[in-house]
């Protein structure tokens, strides 16, 4: 299994500004996924994170809006970029380890 | 591209069965995997289905036909802490068995006294 946490649990920001998740799982993986899940939706993937190379995104996300950081096989940082309202979302970072899939408990933001 | 259906809405009792569908469209196909998601929580993993047939993990379990794109979710002895949002998954064919996964857009279980 794994255990993940991110930072902030929660935030509520004024359009235009960025912030940065933080996710740390507690062992070593090659991969690090993040995911968006606006209210009452579905989870969307943002990004691939392999540690050493470019993040690999997914159609309608970009590296200058959702910059992403794998400095080692055991963090990630997700930066929301130059935020509007529609950027309210829940953003959860997930590993997969031993066939199965762990989520942390996610970050909601509120941009206002 | 990908797409997978399930029910929006499902209600029932205390003690009964509910059966959550999946039907999926994928370029590849890798496994269909279930999570569960309280209101407020981080999805968890459920159960996992490569093959055809069904696996059985306590009181839940769960079915894939791959012939016939479809899966389904079975929970038996339903109990009001099983109410929640249930989303059927699947690998993407590109990322082979790198985690990738694409969601449906969850069925909310409503368990009711």
């Amino acid at each position: 299994s794994a255990v993940i946490s991110q930072k902030p649990s929660r935030d509520i920001c004024q359009r235009g500004t960025s912030l940065t998740i933080q996710c740390q799982v507690d062992s070593q993986v090659t991969m690090m996924f993040w995911y968006r899940q606006q209210p009452g939706q579905s989870l969307t993937l943002i990004a691939t994170a392999n540690q050493g190379s470019e993040a690999t995104y997914e159609s309608g996300f970009v590296i200058d809006k959702f910059p992403i950081s794998r400095p080692n096989l055991t963090f990630s940082t997700l930066t929301v970029s130059n935020m509007s309202p529609e950027d309210s979302s829940i953003y959860l970072c997930s590993v997969e380890t031993e066939g199965e899939q762990y989520f942390g408990p996610g970050t909601r933001l509120t941009v206002t | 591209g990908q797409s997978l259906e399930q029910p929006s809405e499902v209600t029932a009792v205390e003690g009964a069965i509910v059966q959550i569908n999946c039907t999926y469209q994928t370029s590849g196909f890798y496994g269909l995997s279930w999570y569960q998601q309280h209101d407020g929580g981080a999805p968890t993993f459920l159960s996992y289905n490569a093959l055809d047939g069904l696996e059985e993990t306590g009181r839940f379990s769960s079915f894939l036909s791959r012939s016939d794109s479809y899966g389904y979710l079975l929970l038996q002895e339903l109990q009001m802490k099983d109410s929640a949002s249930y989303f059927c998954a699947v690998r993407d064919r590109g990322s082979g068995n790198t985690g990738k996964l694409i969601f449906g857009q969850g069925t909310t279980l409503q368990v009711k006294p």
